[in-house]
């Protein structure tokens, strides 16, 4: 069965360094998106993106986020200087053309030290 | 902002009773709703969705209800089995441009089943 995947699984990283953090979203799916889930908190959206631009992002999305599709099949979030209160689980998620349901990778669990 | 609400943080049940979650929200925009089951250290795994227009959605064991005047869905499974056991987490879904869709959690509740 068709799945995301995430790489990596966790990132440690200082604060103020940049970091990616990567996505194979289901193959035929055509909308992208990125969660975070601060640990005790809920799943927020941060972005969603189709046709190689950003269609929709929230208030947490701001100037330290950009989000790429840099080839066919990768789909990249980069904090450019992390915070402390970066630190959480980052989901992608995917769905099809016309659908609803959105499929999630693992997560990648940051931790900004 | 509280536009989807899980009261419960978590439940406990007897395998091969009903177990019965709970979810309410506060948005009339939202069109689908969903939920989602997640195991420690995974992603949410898609469970079953229900549109804004119906009342009702049955998949196996899992039933889900939207009462649309109350703004109050549930999901019911029953029987409930140990493997059950992960957080549910209700999920509202707002349209976007372009159909694309943005969703909305609750915190979640812990579902145990004992055996």
């Amino acid at each position: 069965e068709p799945e995301v995947t995430q790489t990596p699984s966790h990132q440690v990283t200082q604060m103020g360094q940049e970091v990616i953090l990567r996505c194979v979203p289901i193959s035929n799916h055509l909308y992208f998106y990125w969660y975070r889930q601060i640990l005790g908190q809920k799943v927020e959206f941060l972005v969603s993106f189709y046709n190689n631009e950003i269609s929709e992002k929230s208030e947490i999305f701001d100037d330290q986020f950009s989000v790429e599709r840099p080839d066919g099949s990768n789909f990249t979030l980069k904090i450019r200087s992390t915070k402390l209160e970066d630190s959480a689980m980052y989901f992608c998620a995917s769905t099809g053309q016309g659908g609803y349901e959105q499929y999630f990778g693992p997560g990648t669990r940051l931790t900004v030290t | 902002d509280q536009q989807v609400k899980q009261n419960s943080p978590s439940l406990s049940v007897q395998e091969g009773r009903i177990s019965i979650l709970n979810c309410d929200y506060t948005n009339s925009m939202f069109d689908y709703f969903l939920w989602y089951k997640k195991y420690p250290a995974e992603g949410p795994t898609f469970l079953i969705s229900i549109s804004s227009i119906k009342d009702k959605n049955e998949d196996g064991r899992f039933t889900v209800f939207l009462n649309k005047s109350a703004k109050h869905l549930s999901l019911h499974i029953v029987p409930s089995q140990p493997g059950d056991s992960a957080v549910y987490f209700c999920a509202a879904s707002e349209y976007l441009a372009g159909s694309n869709y943005k969703l909305t959690f609750g915190k979640g509740t812990l579902l145990t089943v004992n055996p």
